[in-house]
């Protein structure tokens, strides 16, 4: 399965509502993940099951679906929140592939 | 708390081994499924290997099947993941990280801090 985001890159300033789509070449059910990886650190886990927020996470990130398209959502862009976003799809048994990646900066 | 702690990279020649290890604390290891992720310098995340909590059912990528396994030592806490016949575009950051507690689909939860395999000659 393969997934495809857009965009690769983004700017936009802080407060702005932010939106990055990831689209799957298959059906993956509700099993897609999405990560934040800020430049030296390890991913961490935002949201699971399309929609569920991790523990901790801020409620400005938000996840929904349509057909095998996925969206995060940043409602207020933070300084905080510059990193490369991620999906990962788990349908089924491995492999669970990434998608490729959008980097977010602040304009 | 959860730790998760990678050690065991370094710079390897050509068709060379190595073997990374996960030492865990924090959580039930026997019962957590367990994956490496890889990462390529200035490049995205590249799923490698996943593990079930008991061993018994292992997962590896097209790109590393044949070549690397991976195995864990319940009694230790600890996950492994043997490397033969390396290539150069094996370069990367490796990352150990714990199948959610929710569920094996839910992602993974927490991640190691990674360690830096470097192969060339």
């Amino acid at each position: 399965i393969q997934l495809t985001q857009s965009p690769s890159s983004l700017s936009a300033s802080v407060g702005d509502r932010v939106t990055i789509t990831c689209r799957a070449s298959q059906v993956v059910s509700s099993y897609l993940a999405w990560y934040q990886q800020k430049p030296g650190r390890a991913p961490k886990l935002l949201i699971y099951a399309v929609s569920t927020l991790q523990s901790g996470v801020p409620s400005r990130f938000a996840g929904s679906e349509s057909g095998t398209d996925f969206t995060l959502t940043i409602s207020s862009l933070q300084p905080e929140d510059i990193a490369t976003y991620y999906c990962q799809q788990l349908n089924g048994y491995p492999p669970w592939t990434f998608g490729q990646g959008t980097k977010v900066e602040i304009k | 708390e959860v730790q998760l702690l990678d050690s065991g990279g370094g710079l390897v020649q050509p068709g060379g081994s190595l073997r990374l290890s996960c030492a865990v604390s924090g959580f039930t290891f026997s019962t957590s499924g367990m994956s490496w992720v890889r990462q390529a310098p200035g490049k995205g995340l590249e799923w490698v290997s996943t593990i079930s909590g008991n061993g018994g059912h292992t997962y590896h990528a097209d790109s590393v099947k044949g070549r690397f396994t991976i195995s864990r030592d319940n009694s230790r806490n600890t996950l492994y993941m043997q490397m033969t016949s390396l290539r150069a575009d094996d370069t990367a950051v490796y990352y150990c990280a714990k199948v959610h507690a929710s569920g094996w689909y839910d992602g993974f939860d927490f991640w190691g801090q990674g360690t830096l395999v470097t192969v060339s000659s």
